[in-house]
């Protein structure tokens, strides 16, 4: 499976920001994985966003307010959509697989997209 | 949330050099740690999981151990690719990463 994130690198204050992750190399909805978004502030370390399969999702609660992911089997991606944006929302966001290995629920995040850097300024 | 920690925030050290990252949780996660090298501009990539596992292709130079609270990312002699941060994730309960260690060359 390999990640790819699209959508705009600038978004306005007070808009929303859209992304959306393209999976390849395998089907979206083939199970074991959660599909996942994480961020990372310039300089900073990895806060995790939110994760969804074709059942739900799960949001981090810091954020939980603002933010909508959801899957598209049809055309085999993910998306997320982060609502009132801030330049504290300025960061590099990457798409990842939240493996749940051998277990029963999920684990590890492997693999990731590149990342895409969205900058929040008017 | 279960809340992570690594120390320490940064070292330096040599080509050759065994190092040892410690990374503690808030509260006990049994194994569910992995952990992630990532090199500047880079996604990150993942190491081991299960606090001691060595996902493939990781070079046998990495060890992790521990269980509980407290768990520990050793790279036995340091290689040139090696310098980058290296990050701890819990996985008990919603993710969270710890802080991260930057390892530079002395």
């Amino acid at each position: 499976v390999q990640l790819q994130e699209s959508g705009p690198g600038l978004v306005k204050p007070s808009q929303t920001l859209s992304l959306t992750c393209a999976v390849s190399g395998g089907s979206i909805r083939s199970g074991g994985y959660y599909w996942s978004w994480i961020r990372q502030h310039p300089g900073k370390g990895l806060e995790w966003v939110g994760y969804c399969d074709y059942s739900g999702s799960t949001y981090n609660p810091a954020l939980k307010s603002r933010v909508t992911m959801s899957v598209d089997t049809s055309k085999n991606q993910f998306s997320l959509k982060l609502t009132s944006v801030t330049a504290a929302d300025t960061a590099v966001y990457y798409c990842a697989a939240y493996n749940f290995g051998s277990g029963s629920s999920p684990d590890w995040f492997d693999p990731w997209g590149q990342g895409t850097l969205v900058t929040v300024s008017s | 949330d279960i809340q992570m920690t690594q120390s320490p925030s940064s070292l330096s050290a040599s080509i050759g050099d065994r190092v040892t990252i410690t990374c503690r949780a808030s509260q006990s996660i049994s194994t569910f740690l992995n952990w992630y090298q990532q090199k500047p501009g880079k996604a990150p990539r993942f190491l081991i999981y299960e606090a001691s596992i060595l996902q493939s292709g990781v070079p046998s130079r990495f060890s992790g151990s521990g269980s509980g609270t407290d768990f520990a990312l050793t790279i036995s002699s340091l290689h040139p690719e090696d310098f980058a941060t290296y990050y701890c994730q819990q996985s008990y309960s919603t993710p969270t990463f710890g802080p991260g260690t930057k390892v530079d060359i002395k």
